[in-house]
């Protein structure tokens, strides 16, 4: 059974850079079918969309958040991360990692649990 | 702003049908299928529904999902109490709001 388990600080300062990882275990990360890929959830709001990537590294970002966001993978770890610069007090939610069936029509087929980002001094 | 517009809320009794609808433009539920996810309180998303009218192993019959137009829909037939939950709709966007999007989410209340 497939596993997503996302790992990073909790607490992040106003204007650094939030960095998270997603492991990814029973499967493997280089799989042709997939896209991998970064949503979250800001306190009792909705679900955005962050980005995606392939195992050989093709990325797809969320155009408002493009110029602040880094999706990067590494296939020999079975992980992938984000990267967010510049937060602010706007950036704290949950975030959460899952894997895109691109083949199929892009649904998120399998979630991490999600872990909460704060942003605060 | 999601480009994805759902009620805020919806409700019924248990054992009657509930319907949430998903409306958006020709860039996404007018040119792609629709996938729909449960969120539990407390607890992650899980896809529900994908390509319009499909559900994934382990999804009991009395969910369904179709599209018509630039919109979709979500049925609960049979509504039951763990059926209490936010649901989102979301697809493929090919405008500048994409590539994929969520709907503004819906709280269902089992009364």
């Amino acid at each position: 059974q497939l596993q997503l388990q996302e790992s990073g600080p909790g607490l992040v300062k106003p204007s650094e850079t939030l960095s998270l990882t997603c492991s990814v275990s029973g499967g493997s990360i280089r799989s042709s079918n997939y896209h991998w890929g970064w949503i979250r959830q800001p306190p009792g709001k909705g679900l955005e969309w962050i980005g995606s990537i392939y195992y050989s590294g093709s990325t797809y970002y969320n155009p408002s958040l493009k110029s602040r966001v880094t999706i990067s993978v590494d296939t020999s770890k079975n992980q992938f991360s984000l990267r967010l610069s510049s937060v602010t007090a706007a950036d704290t939610a949950v975030y959460y990692c899952a894997r895109h069936n691109f083949r199929s029509n892009w649904e998120l087929d399998y979630w991490g649990q999600g872990t909460l980002v704060t942003v605060s001094s | 702003q999601s480009v994805l517009t759902q009620p805020p809320s919806a409700s019924g009794t248990r054992g009657q049908r509930v319907a949430i609808s998903c409306s958006g433009s020709s860039s996404n539920t007018g040119s792609y299928p629709v996938n729909w996810y449960q969120q539990l309180p407390g607890t992650a998303p899980k896809l529900l529904i994908y390509s319009n009218n499909q559900r994934p192993s382990g999804v009991p019959d009395r969910f369904s999902g179709s599209r018509s137009g630039t919109s979709a829909s979500l049925a609960i037939s049979g509504l039951q109490s763990e059926d209490a939950a936010d649901y989102y709709c979301a697809t493929w966007d090919d405008s500048l709001n994409g590539p994929y999007v969520f709907g503004t989410g819906t709280k269902v209340t089992v009364l």
